[in-house]
């Protein structure tokens, strides 16, 4: 079947506006993540979703980051007022549910923040 | 909390040459280990993963790891090197009660013809 996308796969974004970042998993993996991977911090993991409830959002680094994910498949991941510090790639990954379940991740979305 | 030491940002290898990446931990016991691999502009890939078991691994592309406790280790090795092989690798770690992946820094890998 068809694996993780993403959307869009690049995004340039003027200082101060908003993006919606967006995830479709595998389907039938009721467990989805977002990590962000910059050159200065490598990879770093955002939030983790188990159907559409977020029990770890440890990793949002602001309250400017928000996720939500609607049906227990797609997901959309909000940065509101964007900052250069946030330009990064986002990587969206699904799972079967499991601690030990592989994470298989989507292409990414590179965000470009002028 | 979970960390992962790769030892050398970049590796060199001839073609034919064995690959040996380095992965260190640090994690509650049991961890769940895993390595992927990222070509670029692309999304990663999972090479092979330890979580219960034989603690030799064997992956795809002809690559394994072995898990150490003892040394908290989990090195990734291929005997012999390829040029399709030429891309940066990650090793990962997931903590008991955790589903985060914490990953090292990584290691880009060259295959020199």
């Amino acid at each position: 079947g068809a694996g993780v996308s993403q959307s869009p796969s690049n995004k340039v974004t003027e200082k101060g506006k908003d993006v919606e970042l967006r995830c479709d998993p595998i389907s039938g993996h009721t467990a989805l993540y977002w990590y962000r991977q910059s050159l200065g911090q490598g990879l770093e993991f955002l939030i983790y979703f188990q159907g559409n409830s977020a029990p770890d959002k440890s990793g949002l680094p602001s309250d400017r980051f928000s996720a939500e994910r609607t049906g227990g498949s797609v997901s959309t991941l909000t940065i509101q007022r964007t900052q250069q510090e946030d330009s990064a790639v986002y990587l969206c990954a699904s799972s079967l549910g499991l601690e030990s379940d592989t994470q298989y991740f989507g292409p990414g979305t590179r965000l470009t923040v002028l | 909390a979970q960390s992962v030491t790769q030892l050398g940002s970049h590796v060199s290898v001839s073609e034919g040459a064995l690959v040996l990446l380095r992965c260190n931990y640090s994690s509650s016991v049991p961890p769940y280990l895993f390595w992927y691999v990222q070509y670029p502009n692309q999304g990663l890939q999972l090479l092979l993963k330890y979580t219960t078991g034989a603690t030799l691994v064997k992956g795809i592309n002809g690559f394994e790891a072995e898990f150490k406790k003892s040394e908290t280790s989990f090195h990734l090795t291929k005997p012999s090197a390829h040029m399709s092989d030429a891309a940066e690798y990650f090793c990962a770690v997931i903590g008991a009660g955790s589903y985060q992946l914490t990953f090292g820094k990584g290691t880009k890998l060259s295959v020199i013809p």
